[in-house]
């Protein structure tokens, strides 16, 4: 049962673009949500972080919008570089877990330039 | 400040045998958290570590077992191989925090 969802498997764009991440969740328990970019060969690097008592978190670049009742969230990176391409990763943890994070499969960036 | 790491990068093993990869956490940080990810998937917890002790496990069998030591580095260890191990492992280090850092992995292939 995947509890994390990334259901674009690849997402492309033109440099200098908005891009969009999307995730979905089923669990309701969930009250911590990350990002992570992973290049080949690397392991993932984090990115940003939002808790469910927010509905937006701002990093530079990057955005975490979270919305709790559609159980969705997303990352918008402004402007894109050709540097970002790499694949992306939701990761949720839920209350008592001991931090313990679920990761949805991820979603490939490419930003072309 | 030193990062995570891990050791060896790469490892072929055959079914049966038995292996242990070795993960440095980031300084200063006390938790420790084994990851696995097969190919086309994010990564699955297997378990977590704090202050030497086991402190939550993922769904894997009990020939996935781990430790971790007093300076809070930590061993994977996984016996009885079989195919489907083959993964990247990822370790991650924290301090107390949801927020964890990961190290570059090893990578995993079992013939």
């Amino acid at each position: 049962d995947q509890q994390v969802k990334q259901n674009s498997p690849s997402l492309s764009v033109q440099e200098g673009r908005i891009s969009i991440l999307n995730c979905d969740y089923t669990n309701s328990m969930f009250d911590y949500f990350l990002w992570y970019k992973k290049y080949p060969a690397e392991g993932p690097t984090f990115l940003i972080s939002i808790s469910s008592i927010k509905d937006k978190n701002e990093d530079g670049r990057f955005t975490v919008f979270l919305n709790k009742s559609a159980k969705h969230l997303s990352l918008h990176i402004v402007p894109s570089q050709p540097g970002d391409s790499a694949v992306y990763f939701c990761a949720a943890s839920a209350a008592g877990s001991n931090y313990k994070l679920t990761f949805g499969k991820g979603t490939l960036l490419t930003v072309n330039p | 400040e030193t990062g995570v790491t891990q050791s060896p990068t790469h490892l072929i093993k055959t079914r049966g045998q038995q292996v242990t990869l070795r993960c440095s956490s980031q300084s200063g940080h006390n938790t420790v958290s084994w990851y696995q990810q097969a190919l086309g998937q994010g990564p699955q917890f297997i378990f977590q570590y704090y202050r030497e002790e086991e402190n939550g496990r993922g769904n894997f069998p009990p020939r996935f077992s781990g430790l971790q030591f007093p300076n809070y580095s930590s061993e994977l260890n996984v016996n009885a191989l079989e195919l489907d191990d083959s993964a990247l492992y990822l370790c991650a280090s924290s301090l107390s925090s949801v927020t964890q850092y990961f190290g570059p992995g090893t990578r995993l292939t079992v013939l």
